[in-house]
């Protein structure tokens, strides 16, 4: 299995802030890599994929960036809306799996 | 727009069997990877398995031979049952649709559905 990385496991950041979340693969995937945004209740919803290519409808402060093994998801301006769990997740092996998540909290 | 609906038994008990349906409305089950996804009370996301529209599958290792996922084309649904569940599958269970074509392979998913909760319990 590859096994994906998330750092940090939270962050607090104030509205405004420009905030960044890695997440690094045990081993490379390429660009095979989508980010998704969950808020509590809530089923997750894709952000990124293929590591920066943004979904439609996605604000632009989002962006991903990245290959091989190690790779970011920068939210700039943080907006409330943004306060939320997020979650990388690797497709290059026929077997997918999620990093552990990083939770946006407000400062 | 598709839409996902999960339902089913929101209690198990220890050794039966999970079985949960996915309604999908607004679109074919056909040319789509279907997959089905977990996520214990306060913790991440696992990732259970999928079928693809031609009867291709693939399961989690980690769920062993304990997982079926199939199609029913005629009702629109997907359907996932998981044998000789513990409490350790106790989760919210999330059906979602798999893209494909930049791999041959399942890639991200989108849409999701809601997530029915599943509780392992005597």
């Amino acid at each position: 299995d590859i096994q994906m990385t998330q750092s940090p496991s939270t962050l607090s950041a104030s509205v405004g802030d420009t905030v960044t979340i890695t997440c690094r693969a045990s081993q490379t995937i390429s660009t095979w890599l989508a980010w998704y945004q969950q808020k509590p209740g809530k089923a997750p919803k894709v952000l990124i994929y293929k590591a920066s290519s943004l979904e439609s409808g996605v604000p632009s402060r989002f962006s991903g960036s990245g290959s091989g093994t190690e790779f970011t998801l920068t939210i700039s301006s943080l907006q409330p809306d943004d306060f939320a769990t997020y979650y990388c997740q690797q497709y290059n092996s026929p077997f997918t799996t999620f990093g552990g998540g990083t939770k946006v909290e407000i400062k | 727009q598709v839409q996902l609906q999960e339902s089913g038994p929101g209690l198990v008990k220890p050794s039966e069997t999970l079985s949960l349906t996915c309604s999908v409305s607004g679109g074919s089950i056909n040319g789509y990877y279907w997959s089905w996804i977990r996520q214990p009370p306060g913790k991440g996301l696992e990732w259970i398995g999928y079928m693809y529209h031609s009867g291709t599958t693939n399961n989690n290792p980690s769920l062993k031979s304990r997982v079926t996922i199939s199609l029913d084309k005629s009702k629109n649904q997907v359907s996932l049952k998981l044998r000789s569940v513990t409490a350790a599958d106790t989760a919210v269970y999330y059906c979602a649709r798999g893209h494909w074509g930049m791999t041959p392979r399942c890639e991200w998913f989108d849409p999701w559905g809601q997530g029915t909760l599943v509780t392992v319990s005597s």
